[in-house]
């Protein structure tokens, strides 16, 4: 198992809920992340945080808000979403960003489901 | 602009049959490369770095290989436990992933 974890594990909501994802790294890291899976897809990048400060933003709809309150926990709130932002959702840590010998552990994603 | 494309998109395996996964990369300023392992309904899991061409990890039955140009990810004498969808990801100026291959290994 690895040491980041993820909840709720699957999501089911209408385009007019809101919800949150939630995500913990227990390895002592620095770096956060959040990334979007679809089928056949690559993953795609959508936040990143170092030291609890958002230091990317790859043109994500606003529907999508991250927070990073501390280095361990990470969260995306969720609303209004379209049935196309169904997908697994990822989170991953490392332990600093940007150096070359850095690597990315990541959670076992919330299967996020929109009707 | 940073591309990754990973070969073959599936591969189906009989048990023992060895057989080779592609990466290939255009990249500004190659940092790493890595490998993960995707199993369903899990997020991927770490299996190598490599940092310059020329440069080979193993780890069982895997063996990972750098060039200039690509990297190659040879699984040796698979077991149906081996059934897992691959991903490669580059890091330049930010990390990239492929799109995977998806990896089938049959009894």
């Amino acid at each position: 198992e690895t040491g980041v974890t993820q909840t709720p594990r699957h999501l089911v909501m209408g385009m007019t809920n809101k919800k949150s994802l939630k995500c913990e790294q227990h390895l002592g890291h620095n770096a956060m992340y959040w990334y979007k899976q679809s089928a056949k897809k690559p993953l795609e990048l959508m936040f990143v945080y170092s030291l609890e400060e958002r230091v990317e933003n790859n043109s994500v709809p606003s529907r999508f808000s991250p927070e990073c309150p501390n280095s361990s926990h990470l969260f995306l709130h969720l609303h209004t979403l379209q049935p196309e932002d169904s997908a697994l959702y990822l989170c991953a840590s490392s332990q600093d960003l940007g150096s070359t010998t850095d690597t990315q552990y990541f959670g076992p994603g919330t299967r996020l489901t929109v009707l | 602009e940073d591309q990754v494309t990973q070969s073959p998109e599936a591969l189906r395996l009989q048990e023992g049959e060895s057989s080779s996964l592609n990466c290939s990369y255009t990249v500004s300023g190659l940092r790493g490369l890595f490998w993960y392992r995707q199993d369903p309904g899990k997020g991927p899991e770490f299996l190598f770095t490599l940092y310059s061409a020329g440069e080979e990890k193993e780890k069982e039955r895997l063996k990972a290989t750098l060039t200039k140009k690509e990297s190659f990810l040879h699984i040796t004498a698979p077991k149906p436990e081996d059934s897992a969808t691959y991903l490669c990801a580059v890091l330049g100026g930010k990390l990239q992933f492929g799109a995977g291959t998806q990896v089938v290994v049959t009894p």
